[in-house]
């Protein structure tokens, strides 16, 4: 079992440019949780995915993000016109039903 | 609305000492607590999860205690080691459909040999 994946590692984007970060569950688990960690914070609830559904996009930004998790394939988190202001690492984990979560070893964004 | 505090933001001691690492909430509804382990440029692994009903977990040297009640959850590292520096992180979850886990913002900590 190799964990969550995610992909790239790291990801550098210039100003208006879209990115897309990957992330692969744990093979079993059907929960996909998404979090933001901006530099010398804690992590930040994004949004909550089981396949083909968004379940909880609560702390999802209005504009630009969007996330899904389709029936085959891994989660994307795509953000449309990066500005500086999302440069941070996202971290990606999934989760059986009993809500065990696994964290990936992040994809960090930098928009220059 | 949950906020999660920890204290101290850095923490630095000479090998062997036991510590302890400090961890607030402010809601004290709360679904589990878990305390996370983040190597730098690394992802989090799960040292320990306390469930609302239960007072403390132990794993190792590590044992994790959690007071509902006053809004508190400590993580007692015994012995510590050079190999134990990382930023430890404690995050709230606050029900069993509450998919929002809240997190401190962390104790970054060095053990020196």
């Amino acid at each position: 079992n190799a964990g969550v994946m995610q992909n790239p590692r790291h990801l550098v984007r210039r100003r208006g440019q879209e990115a897309r970060l990957r992330c692969s569950p744990m093979k079993g688990h059907s929960h996909v949780y998404w979090y933001r960690q901006l530099p010398e914070e804690g992590l930040k609830f994004m949004v909550y995915l089981q396949k083909e559904n968004i379940i909880d996009e609560s702390g999802m930004p209005k504009e630009r993000f969007s996330a899904e998790f389709p029936k085959e394939g891994p989660s994307i988190l795509r953000i449309q016109q990066v500005v500086r202001g999302d440069s941070a690492a996202y971290f990606c984990a999934s989760s059986p039903l009993d809500r065990t979560y696994t964290f990936g070893s992040g994809t960090r964004l930098t928009v220059v | 609305k949950q906020e999660v505090t920890q204290i101290p933001a850095a923490l630095s001691v000479p090998e062997g000492e036991n510590l302890v690492l400090n961890c607030s909430f402010t809601d004290s509804a709360i679904y589990n607590l878990q305390w996370f382990r983040q190597d730098p440029g690394k992802g989090l692994t799960s040292l320990l999860l306390i469930q609302s009903s239960q007072r403390e977990q132990t794993s190792g040297r590590l044992n994790a205690s959690l007071d509902k009640s006053s809004g508190r959850s400590t993580l007692y590292i015994a012995a510590s080691q050079p190999g134990d520096s990382a930023t430890y992180l404690c995050a709230v979850r606050g029900g069993v459909d509450n998919n929002d886990m809240r997190f401190g913002a962390g104790t970054r900590l060095t053990v020196k040999p």
